[in-house]
Protein backbone atom coordinates (compact mmCIF):
# COMPACT_ATOMS: atom_id res chain seq x y z
CA UNK A 1 0.00 0.00 0.00
CA UNK A 2 1.23 3.67 -0.54
CA UNK A 3 2.28 5.20 2.10
CA UNK A 4 1.21 8.64 1.62
CA UNK A 5 -2.50 10.58 1.41
CA UNK A 6 -3.36 12.63 -1.17
CA UNK A 7 -6.58 14.87 -2.60
CA UNK A 8 -8.08 13.29 -5.47
CA UNK A 9 -8.39 16.23 -7.41
CA UNK A 10 -7.85 20.14 -7.29
CA UNK A 11 -8.20 23.37 -9.41
CA UNK A 12 -6.06 26.08 -10.11
CA UNK A 13 -6.19 29.53 -12.10
CA UNK A 14 -3.66 29.62 -14.67
CA UNK A 15 -1.14 32.01 -13.29
CA UNK A 16 -1.62 31.43 -9.81
CA UNK A 17 0.73 29.29 -7.26
CA UNK A 18 -0.89 25.54 -7.82
CA UNK A 19 -0.04 23.89 -3.39
CA UNK A 20 -0.46 20.23 -3.47
CA UNK A 21 -0.77 18.94 -0.29
CA UNK A 22 0.40 15.53 0.97
CA UNK A 23 0.12 13.20 4.32
CA UNK A 24 2.68 10.75 5.19
CA UNK A 25 2.76 10.74 8.93
CA UNK A 26 4.36 7.31 9.13
CA UNK A 27 7.51 8.35 7.11
CA UNK A 28 10.69 6.84 8.41
CA UNK A 29 13.75 8.73 9.44
CA UNK A 30 15.63 7.58 5.97
CA UNK A 31 12.98 7.65 3.65
CA UNK A 32 12.70 10.82 1.28
CA UNK A 33 9.49 12.34 -0.34
CA UNK A 34 9.68 12.44 -4.26
CA UNK A 35 7.01 13.81 -6.26
CA UNK A 36 6.19 12.96 -9.59
CA UNK A 37 3.67 14.15 -12.65
CA UNK A 38 2.01 12.04 -15.24
CA UNK A 39 0.72 13.97 -18.30
CA UNK A 40 -2.25 11.58 -20.07
CA UNK A 41 -1.07 8.65 -21.76
CA UNK A 42 2.50 9.09 -20.78
CA UNK A 43 5.27 8.13 -18.78
CA UNK A 44 5.15 9.64 -15.44
CA UNK A 45 8.15 12.66 -15.26
CA UNK A 46 10.22 13.03 -11.79
CA UNK A 47 9.85 16.51 -10.56
CA UNK A 48 11.67 17.28 -6.67
CA UNK A 49 12.34 15.17 -4.02
CA UNK A 50 13.50 16.11 -0.37
CA UNK A 51 14.60 14.41 2.89
CA UNK A 52 14.15 17.05 5.76
CA UNK A 53 15.20 21.00 3.82
CA UNK A 54 12.70 22.59 1.57
CA UNK A 55 14.40 21.85 -2.08
CA UNK A 56 13.83 24.68 -4.97
CA UNK A 57 14.40 23.84 -8.93
CA UNK A 58 13.51 25.17 -12.17
CA UNK A 59 9.96 23.04 -11.78
CA UNK A 60 8.48 23.65 -8.45
CA UNK A 61 9.55 23.73 -4.74
CA UNK A 62 9.39 21.32 -2.35
CA UNK A 63 7.82 22.22 1.82
CA UNK A 64 7.89 19.80 4.02
CA UNK A 65 6.87 19.92 7.37
CA UNK A 66 9.36 20.03 10.65
CA UNK A 67 8.28 16.54 11.66
CA UNK A 68 8.18 15.56 8.15
CA UNK A 69 4.68 14.15 8.30
CA UNK A 70 3.41 16.16 5.53
CA UNK A 71 4.45 17.84 2.75
CA UNK A 72 3.21 20.82 -0.14
CA UNK A 73 4.43 20.87 -3.75
CA UNK A 74 4.40 24.42 -5.14
CA UNK A 75 4.10 24.85 -8.93
CA UNK A 76 4.67 28.86 -8.48
CA UNK A 77 3.00 30.00 -11.79
CA UNK A 78 0.72 27.25 -12.61
CA UNK A 79 0.18 27.24 -16.34
CA UNK A 80 -1.88 24.90 -18.68
CA UNK A 81 0.89 22.60 -19.43
CA UNK A 82 0.73 21.64 -15.59
CA UNK A 83 -2.70 19.83 -15.81
CA UNK A 84 -1.64 16.52 -14.78
CA UNK A 85 -1.60 13.77 -11.74
CA UNK A 86 0.64 14.46 -9.38
CA UNK A 87 1.99 11.95 -7.18
CA UNK A 88 3.75 11.93 -3.43
CA UNK A 89 5.31 8.63 -2.87
CA UNK A 90 7.97 7.88 0.06
CA UNK A 91 11.03 5.92 -1.03
CA UNK A 92 10.84 2.68 1.47
CA UNK A 93 14.59 1.62 1.55
CA UNK A 94 18.16 2.14 1.80
CA UNK A 95 19.14 0.98 -2.21
CA UNK A 96 18.90 -2.64 -0.40
CA UNK A 97 17.12 -5.77 -2.31
CA UNK A 98 14.08 -5.03 -1.17
CA UNK A 99 13.86 -1.29 -2.15
CA UNK A 100 11.10 -0.77 -4.19
CA UNK A 101 8.78 2.60 -4.98
CA UNK A 102 5.05 2.42 -4.22
CA UNK A 103 2.07 4.85 -6.13
CA UNK A 104 -0.55 6.17 -5.01
CA UNK A 105 -3.55 7.41 -6.46
CA UNK A 106 -2.23 10.88 -7.09
CA UNK A 107 -3.88 14.38 -7.07
CA UNK A 108 -5.55 15.52 -10.46
CA UNK A 109 -4.78 19.06 -10.83
CA UNK A 110 -6.87 21.30 -13.41
CA UNK A 111 -5.06 24.44 -14.35
CA UNK A 112 -7.95 26.57 -15.08
CA UNK A 113 -7.69 29.29 -18.21
CA UNK B 1 20.33 10.33 -26.25
CA UNK B 2 19.83 8.30 -22.75
CA UNK B 3 16.69 6.88 -21.47
CA UNK B 4 14.34 4.14 -21.50
CA UNK B 5 12.56 2.52 -24.31
CA UNK B 6 9.57 0.68 -24.27
CA UNK B 7 8.32 -1.51 -27.50
CA UNK B 8 5.83 -1.28 -28.99
CA UNK B 9 3.56 1.64 -28.09
CA UNK B 10 0.72 -0.52 -28.91
CA UNK B 11 0.20 -4.46 -28.63
CA UNK B 12 -2.80 -6.21 -29.20
CA UNK B 13 -3.79 -9.75 -28.42
CA UNK B 14 -6.01 -13.00 -28.30
CA UNK B 15 -7.13 -14.20 -24.96
CA UNK B 16 -4.86 -17.33 -24.03
CA UNK B 17 -1.32 -16.03 -25.65
CA UNK B 18 1.50 -14.99 -23.99
CA UNK B 19 2.84 -11.65 -24.80
CA UNK B 20 6.48 -10.06 -24.06
CA UNK B 21 6.98 -6.42 -23.44
CA UNK B 22 10.52 -4.89 -23.93
CA UNK B 23 12.06 -2.70 -21.45
CA UNK B 24 15.55 -1.59 -22.31
CA UNK B 25 17.64 1.30 -20.73
CA UNK B 26 21.20 3.07 -21.46
CA UNK B 27 20.96 4.95 -18.31
CA UNK B 28 23.76 2.54 -16.50
CA UNK B 29 20.86 2.43 -13.95
CA UNK B 30 21.19 -0.55 -11.49
CA UNK B 31 17.70 -0.77 -10.53
CA UNK B 32 14.39 -1.56 -12.47
CA UNK B 33 10.55 -1.89 -12.31
CA UNK B 34 7.15 -2.50 -14.03
CA UNK B 35 4.20 -1.11 -13.32
CA UNK B 36 0.53 -1.67 -14.21
CA UNK B 37 -1.35 1.39 -14.73
CA UNK B 38 -5.38 0.87 -15.14
CA UNK B 39 -7.83 4.14 -16.59
CA UNK B 40 -7.85 6.73 -13.44
CA UNK B 41 -5.94 4.41 -11.67
CA UNK B 42 -2.50 5.15 -10.05
CA UNK B 43 0.44 2.81 -10.61
CA UNK B 44 0.93 -0.89 -9.13
CA UNK B 45 4.51 -2.50 -9.15
CA UNK B 46 4.04 -5.66 -10.10
CA UNK B 47 7.92 -7.06 -10.10
CA UNK B 48 11.07 -4.65 -9.90
CA UNK B 49 15.03 -5.94 -9.54
CA UNK B 50 18.33 -4.40 -8.17
CA UNK B 51 20.56 -5.87 -10.20
CA UNK B 52 21.40 -8.59 -12.57
CA UNK B 53 20.08 -11.71 -12.07
CA UNK B 54 18.02 -10.64 -9.04
CA UNK B 55 14.14 -9.49 -9.16
CA UNK B 56 11.39 -8.98 -6.61
CA UNK B 57 7.75 -9.47 -6.64
CA UNK B 58 5.77 -6.40 -6.26
CA UNK B 59 2.10 -6.47 -5.30
CA UNK B 60 0.30 -7.60 -8.31
CA UNK B 61 2.80 -10.14 -9.76
CA UNK B 62 0.22 -12.81 -10.53
CA UNK B 63 0.08 -13.71 -13.88
CA UNK B 64 3.43 -12.00 -14.76
CA UNK B 65 7.07 -13.02 -15.31
CA UNK B 66 10.26 -11.38 -15.80
CA UNK B 67 14.06 -11.66 -16.31
CA UNK B 68 16.64 -9.66 -15.51
CA UNK B 69 19.52 -10.97 -18.05
CA UNK B 70 21.77 -7.50 -18.63
CA UNK B 71 21.74 -4.86 -16.78
CA UNK B 72 19.93 -2.92 -19.65
CA UNK B 73 17.24 -5.02 -20.15
CA UNK B 74 14.03 -5.90 -18.04
CA UNK B 75 11.31 -7.42 -20.07
CA UNK B 76 7.88 -8.20 -19.48
CA UNK B 77 5.67 -11.43 -20.24
CA UNK B 78 1.77 -11.49 -19.68
CA UNK B 79 1.08 -14.62 -19.00
CA UNK B 80 -2.11 -16.17 -20.44
CA UNK B 81 -2.58 -16.77 -16.29
CA UNK B 82 -3.28 -13.00 -15.79
CA UNK B 83 -7.34 -12.57 -15.46
CA UNK B 84 -7.18 -8.91 -16.73
CA UNK B 85 -4.40 -8.14 -19.10
CA UNK B 86 -5.58 -5.23 -20.88
CA UNK B 87 -3.42 -2.00 -18.98
CA UNK B 88 -1.21 0.44 -19.69
CA UNK B 89 2.64 -1.03 -18.72
CA UNK B 90 5.23 1.57 -17.50
CA UNK B 91 8.96 0.18 -17.05
CA UNK B 92 11.00 2.24 -14.88
CA UNK B 93 15.19 2.64 -13.84
CA UNK B 94 16.71 4.28 -11.13
CA UNK B 95 20.07 4.53 -9.47
CA UNK B 96 20.17 3.19 -5.88
CA UNK B 97 18.95 5.58 -3.06
CA UNK B 98 22.59 6.16 -1.59
CA UNK B 99 23.76 7.62 -5.07
CA UNK B 100 23.44 11.54 -6.07
CA UNK B 101 20.72 10.75 -8.50
CA UNK B 102 17.93 8.70 -7.61
CA UNK B 103 14.78 9.72 -9.01
CA UNK B 104 13.12 7.31 -11.29
CA UNK B 105 13.33 7.62 -15.13
CA UNK B 106 9.95 6.18 -16.61
CA UNK B 107 9.68 4.94 -20.33
CA UNK B 108 6.98 5.97 -22.42
CA UNK B 109 4.59 2.68 -21.80
CA UNK B 110 3.29 0.31 -23.94
CA UNK B 111 -0.62 -0.10 -23.57
CA UNK B 112 -1.66 -3.52 -24.45
CA UNK B 113 -5.29 -4.76 -25.10
CA UNK B 114 -5.94 -8.45 -25.23
CA UNK B 115 -9.48 -9.11 -26.80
Amino acid sequence: DAKTTQPPSMDCAEGRAANLPCNHSTISGNEYVYWYRQIHSQGPQYIIHGLKNNETNEMASLIITEDRKSSTLILPHATLRDTAVYYCIVRVAMGNRDDKIIFGKGTRLHILP
Amino acid sequence: DGGITQSPKYLFRKEGQNVTLSCEQNLNHDAMYWYRQDPGQGLRLIYYSQIVNDFQKGDIAEGYSVSREKKESFPLTVTSAQKNPTAFYLCASSTPLGEAQHEQYFGPGTRLTVT
